[in-house]
C-alpha cells in the first residue's frame, strides 16, 4: 500500500497568514494527488485534484504543487472559514489512502 | 444537481451486522463508481472500497475484506455498504462518495455521512 504523510499534524496561523501542507508519498504516484478540507461535523471538500488543478468554486488561495513523491497545499492569505483540517490522498491506485491530516488551527 | 443521500444513525451490538444506503440523483448511476470512506471518531480517512453499479464489481481494501459487502441497485439508484461481525473500533461515520469523472479516484461528492455506534 502507498502511505502517504502529511506534516506538519497541526499548524497554528492567524487570518492573512500564508501556510504550507506538505504530504509525502511512500512511493511514486506521478500527479495522482489530491487535497481535502473537513470541517466539523461535514463530509471533506475536494480542492485539488491532480496535484495542482483547482476545483470548481475553490478560492484561488489554496494551490498545490508537487509531483512523484512530494507534495504541498499552499493556502495564501488565510480567510477565517479556512480554519478546518487538510487531508491529502493519493489517486494513483488501489487501495486509495489519506494522508493522517493536518488541523490549522487560529492563532 | 447531484446528491448523495445517506440513510439515518445506527446504534449495533457487537457482532451485529449494519447496512448503510447512499441514494444518488442527478446524474446517470451507471456512469460513476461508489466509494465508501471511513472515518472513526476524531480520527481520518480511510478508504473501504468501490462498486461499479454498472456491473456489481467490487473491490474491497483488505483491512475490511470478509467483513465489507458493497452493492448497487440500478432500480433504485441506490448503493449500499454492509458491514458485518461489528466491533467497538467500527464506530465510525461512514461516508458514500463520487468520483470526479467515471475512472478518477478523486471525490467531488460526498454523502452527508451515517455515524455507527457498536455498544454493548
Amino acid at each position: 500500500d502507498i502511505q502517504m504523510t502529511q506534516s506538519p499534524s497541526s499548524v497554528s496561523a492567524s487570518v492573512g497568514d500564508r501556510v504550507t501542507i506538505t504530504c509525502r508519498a511512500s512511493q511514486g504516484i506521478i500527479s495522482w494527488l489530491a487535497w481535502y478540507q473537513q470541517k466539523p461535523g461535514k463530509a471533506p471538500n475536494l480542492l485539488i485534484y491532480a496535484a495542482s488543478s483547482l476545483q470548481s468554486g475553490v478560492p484561488s488561495r489554496f494551490r498545490g504543487s508537487g509531483s512523484g513523491t512530494d507534495f504541498t497545499l499552499t493556502i495564501s492569505s488565510l480567510q477565517p472559514e479556512d480554519f478546518a483540517t487538510y487531508y491529502c490522498q493519493q489517486t494513483y491506485g488501489f487501495p486509495i489512502t489519506f494522508g493522517q491530516g493536518t488541523r490549522l488551527e487560529i492563532k | 444537481e447531484v446528491q448523495l443521500v445517506q440513510s439515518g444513525a445506527e446504534v449495533k451490538k457487537p457482532g451485529a451486522t449494519v447496512k448503510i444506503s447512499c441514494k444518488v440523483s442527478g446524474y446517470t448511476f451507471i456512469d460513476y463508481y461508489m466509494h465508501w470512506v471511513q472515518q472513526a471518531p476524531g480520527k481520518g480517512l480511510e478508504w473501504m472500497g468501490l462498486v461499479d453499479p454498472e456491473d456489481g464489481e467490487t473491490i474491497y481494501v483488505e483491512k475490511f475484506q470478509g467483513r465489507v459487502t458493497i452493492t448497487a441497485d440500478t432500480s433504485t439508484d441506490t448503493t449500499y455498504m454492509e458491514l458485518s461481525d461489528l466491533r467497538s473500533e467500527d464506530t465510525a461515520v461512514y461516508y458514500c462518495a463520487r468520483p470526479s469523472s467515471s475512472h478518477n479516484r478523486d471525490f467531488d461528492y460526498w454523502g452527508q455521512g451515517t455515524l455507527v455506534t457498536v455498544s454493548s
